[in-house]
């Protein structure tokens, strides 16, 4: 089915390792973005792209990276985990624009521990 | 900044009961508004998508109404059922910017 994939679905690691989220979309998307859900905060913005080769900043960047080195993957990095860092991360993707709206994958539960 | 809110953050219902979702935005020059629902433990399912031009959208036993010029969005489900238990988000698009800016959801439980 034609939608986002994230891997992997959990992963606990210990303070100050490092990892990466794999978010890939078959769509023909050109945006995509990554999000962390906490309890009574709601969804907030890590990092988007607006398109192959482009990243940027959103609501709450720091700590993490973002790749975006073909159009249909979206990396997202973690070089230093630290315990405010567990969350549930959602990538999400879009034709440009949202004219469409959001499509979401299925999330990565994170324990930084 | 676009603020989202939504009211009430928990609601309890019988089965079989029609009931209205609220979603309020602060700042009315928006391109979309977008209803999800999340179920425990799972990513977000799109239900609606309501362009700045329209007034309403229906999918179903599911309709969406969007009043820009007050800042408001509906949600409005009719018979409702215990399957319909689950989070539902509600999520603007500003005209401006590239992003989507989210309530923190309304629990919905439908009591058997």
């Amino acid at each position: 089915n034609a939608g986002v994939t994230q891997t992997p679905k959990f992963r606990v690691l210990k303070t100050g390792q490092s990892m990466t989220l794999l978010c890939a979309q078959d769509m023909n998307h050109e945006y995509m973005y990554w999000y962390r859900q906490d309890p009574g905060m709601g969804l907030r913005l890590i990092h988007y792209s607006v398109g192959e080769g482009t990243t940027a900043k959103g609501e709450v960047p720091d700590g993490y990276n973002v790749s975006r080195l073909k159009k249909q993957n979206f990396l997202l990095g973690l070089e230093s985990a630290a315990p405010s860092q567990t969350s549930v991360y959602f990538c999400a993707s879009s034709y440009a624009g949202g004219y469409d709206g959001y499509t979401f994958g299925s999330g990565t539960r994170l324990t930084v521990v | 900044k676009q603020e989202v809110t939504q009211i009430p953050a928990a609601l309890s219902v019988p089965e079989g009961e029609n009931l209205v979702l609220n979603c309020s935005f602060t700042d009315s020059a928006i391109y979309n508004l977008q209803w999800f629902r999340q179920d425990p433990g799972k990513g977000l399912t799109s239900l609606l998508l309501i362009q700045s031009s329209q007034r309403e959208q229906t999918s179903g036993r599911l309709n969406a109404s969007l009043d820009k010029s007050s800042g408001r969005s509906t949600l409005y489900i009719a018979a409702s059922q215990p399957g319909d238990s689950a989070t539902y988000l509600c999520a603007v698009r500003p005209s401006s910017g590239n992003q989507f800016y989210f309530g923190t959801g309304t629990s919905l439980t439908v009591i058997p």
